[in-house]
């Protein structure tokens, strides 16, 4: 049973172009969403997160944008750089252990 | 800044070796935690622990064991490996998810590739 799904395996754009990474949850009881990117052998790394009090957070060129009622959340990069290039996966939080349920991740391509 | 270290960045084992994966933080980090990253199928909790000599199973557990014997450290270990089991294995830990205003944030470090042959 998979509480966070991104559908989209990968995502292709243009250089200088915005990237939209969509990202669905089951339950409504997660109240934290982190988004992290990862490169071709080495661990992910953090790059955003929204608390559910919020619809919108911002850090220079990424926006993370959460719907409750349809429980979506999407991240908006722009404009993309090739070296955004990566997968992408997006993560809620369980409980109050620290643990994180995963997507299954977005490959992004931002082509020069 | 944080820091995750694992033992090996590359790793190739036969069929029914036992293997030791290490894992170390040097935040003083409350949780640790095991995940198996498999094409299509995200990251996957194997083990995670929220104190030392505690541990919780996650989502696939198993085949696999771990040891919390010091707050700093959290080893995976594969019973008898299995060529299923060849996978890139990350460990993470972060700090009590309690406090107004945390992130909570999970610190990665830079994985191990097992490959059982």
């Amino acid at each position: 049973d998979q509480q966070v799904k991104q559908n989209s395996p990968s995502l292709s754009v243009q250089e200088g172009r915005i990237s939209i990474l969509n990202c669905d949850y089951t339950n409504s009881m997660f109240d934290y969403f982190l988004w992290y990117k990862k490169y071709p052998a080495e661990g992910p790394t953090f790059l955003i997160s929204i608390s559910s009090i919020k619809d919108k957070n911002e850090d220079g060129r990424f926006t993370v944008f959460l719907n409750k009622s349809a429980k979506h959340l999407s991240l908006h990069i722009v404009p993309s750089q090739p070296g955004d290039s990566a997968v992408y996966f997006c993560a809620a939080l369980s409980g109050n252990t620290g643990k994180l349920i995963f997507g299954q991740g977005t490959t992004l391509q931002v082509k020069p | 800044d944080v820091k995750v270290t694992q033992s090996s960045r590359y790793l190739v084992k036969r069929t029914g070796e036992k293997v030791f994966l290490e894992c170390v933080q040097d935040m003083d980090h409350e949780n640790m935690f095991w995940y198996r990253q498999d094409p299509g199928l995200g990251l996957r909790l194997i083990y995670f622990s929220y104190d030392v000599k505690m541990k919780e199973k996650g989502d696939i557990p198993e085949g696999y064991s771990v040891s919390r014997e010091k707050k700093e450290r959290f080893s995976l270990i594969l019973e008898s490996a299995s060529t299923n089991q060849t996978s890139m294995y990350l460990c993470a830990s972060n700090g009590l998810a309690l406090a107004s205003g945390s992130s909570y944030e999970q610190y990665f470090g830079p994985g191990t590739r097992l490959t059982v042959t």
